[in-house]
């Protein structure tokens, strides 16, 4: 069975730290790993990887996948306390007719002043 | 307006009331989806759409009836829910349901069946 497991489930930090989110995955027809920022509304996109060992970068956040390993990480630094939010892993698997994204439980990240 | 919206908001219903949920794509996108999000839970892929027609049903039960009139619009329509079916439901669109895994999500709708 297809599973996406993110850790830590939650997370506190201070202000201007740096954190790294997890997210593993047991996926048949893997196409591609994408992560997003929900808060009290639409998960955002951030990125898609597709290709191991590529960092893809915004601004203060980027994130590296390993297909050998089968993970992926999200690092964001000197965080701020707009980044509190839940922040969701999705594989892309291909699905015949369609794709599916398999969604893991989220990481929820807050970030006191 | 840009994006992917979604009405209402906010819905509180009895188990035996039909209401209707809206999503509204304009960004030109031949796919749309339903999600469902439950606490603690991962996102649950409820239906595919494309090109208006359904591609894919993963085993919802039939008290969830969807409709996609065009490729911009697509409704679920709810009749005789359960207290468990409270939950967000997210609609979704991307480019295409092949070879096009980046989606787009609308705000959702938080539903309380009571």
């Amino acid at each position: 069975e297809d599973k996406v497991v993110q850790s830590p489930l939650s997370l506190v930090v201070h202000e201007g730290d740096t954190v790294t989110l997890n997210c593993s995955y047991e996926v048949t027809n893997f196409r591609s790993l994408l992560w997003y920022k929900q808060e009290k509304k639409a998960p955002t996109f951030l990125f898609m990887l597709t290709s191991s060992g590529i960092e893809k970068k915004s601004g203060r956040l980027s994130s590296i996948l390993d297909k050998k390993e089968l993970f992926s990480i999200l690092n964001i630094t000197a965080t701020q306390t707009g980044d509190s939010a839940v922040y969701l892993c999705a594989v892309g698997r291909y699905g015949g007719a369609t794709n599916k994204l398999i969604f893991g439980t989220g990481t929820l990240l807050a970030v006191q002043p | 307006e840009t994006g992917v919206t979604q009405t209402p908001r906010h819905l509180v219903m009895g188990m035996t009331n039909k209401k209707s949920l809206k999503c509204e794509q304009h960004l030109g996108h031949n796919a749309m989806y339903w999600y469902k999000q439950s606490a603690k839970k991962p996102l649950e892929l409820m239906f595919v759409y494309s090109l208006e027609e359904r591609v894919e049903n993963n085993s919802v039960p039939s008290r969830f009836s969807p409709e996609c009139p065009n490729s911009s619009h697509l409704f679920l329509h709810l009749h005789t829910l359960q207290p468990e079916d409270s939950a967000l439901y997210l609609c979704a669109s991307s480019l295409r349901t092949v070879d096009s895994y980046e989606q787009y999500f609308g705000p959702g709708t938080r539903l309380t069946v009571t």
